[in-house]
């Protein structure tokens, strides 16, 4: 019952190529998000999305885009993967409507590229 | 610059201590949100609050907001192994924008 799932978990890729990372949520909430953890930096938001076609850029967007044709998938594109996109990926949801909303993160894809 | 200032960014303490972490900003939040993470595993949030002053408590922990909103602190009474992992504080400048994260505390307790 994790309620949202990212996959994959662990991948490997070369430089120039491009990744697509899903996230599936089933609680139906409204608001998604991409973050990107590394060392020394934190969580930092890439994309995220407040409906179905509506999304909009975060603080560290370039090099990566995504989309939501459904409710209960988000997905973001590395369009041409570098080196400096290693990183753990964290998609996290919410209800912006509930009273002291919090995030509810996904386990992450630690992606590594060569 | 890191809008959310954390301190200390890491906490290596005997079990059974006391520790306060710090989560400070220039910026007035519309809340503050406390979340713990684990090795391998996304962040799990402990704790929202909301109103200046704002003071909650989860068994051993105890959370508080300053009184301008622009800060808070994380308390734990006589800590135990299992509270080993990541604090991380994390802010909304305004209600429904999108969290804005600490670099966040790394805390070892051991036995």
């Amino acid at each position: 019952d994790a309620g949202i799932t990212q996959s994959p978990r662990h991948k490997v890729t070369e430089t120039g190529t491009p990744v697509t990372l899903r996230c599936h949520q089933t609680e139906n909430h409204r608001y998604m998000y991409w973050y990107r953890q590394d060392p020394g930096h934190g969580l930092r938001l890439i994309h995220y999305s407040y409906g179905v076609k509506d999304t909009d850029k975060g603080e560290v967007s370039d090099g990566y885009s995504v989309s939501r044709s459904k409710t209960e998938d988000f997905l973001l594109t590395l369009e041409s993967a570098t080196s400096s996109q290693t990183s753990v990926y964290f998609c996290a949801i919410t209800d912006p409507g509930r009273a002291n909303y919090g995030y509810t993160f996904g386990s992450g894809t630690r992606l590594t590229v060569v | 610059t890191q809008l959310l200032e954390q301190s200390p960014q890491f906490l290596s303490i005997q079990e059974g201590e006391n520790l306060t972490v710090y989560c400070n900003s220039s910026s007035v939040f519309s809340s503050l949100q406390w979340y713990r993470q684990e090795p391998g595993e996304g962040p799990v949030l402990l704790v929202t609050v909301v109103t200046g002053g704002e003071v909650k408590k989860l068994k051993r922990l105890t959370f508080q907001f300053g009184d301008a909103r622009k800060d808070s602190s994380l308390h734990i009474t006589a800590a135990q192994p299992g509270d080993t992992g990541l604090y991380l504080c994390a802010g909304a400048l305004q209600a429904g924008t999108a969290l804005i994260f600490g670099k966040g505390t790394t805390l070892s307790v051991s036995s």
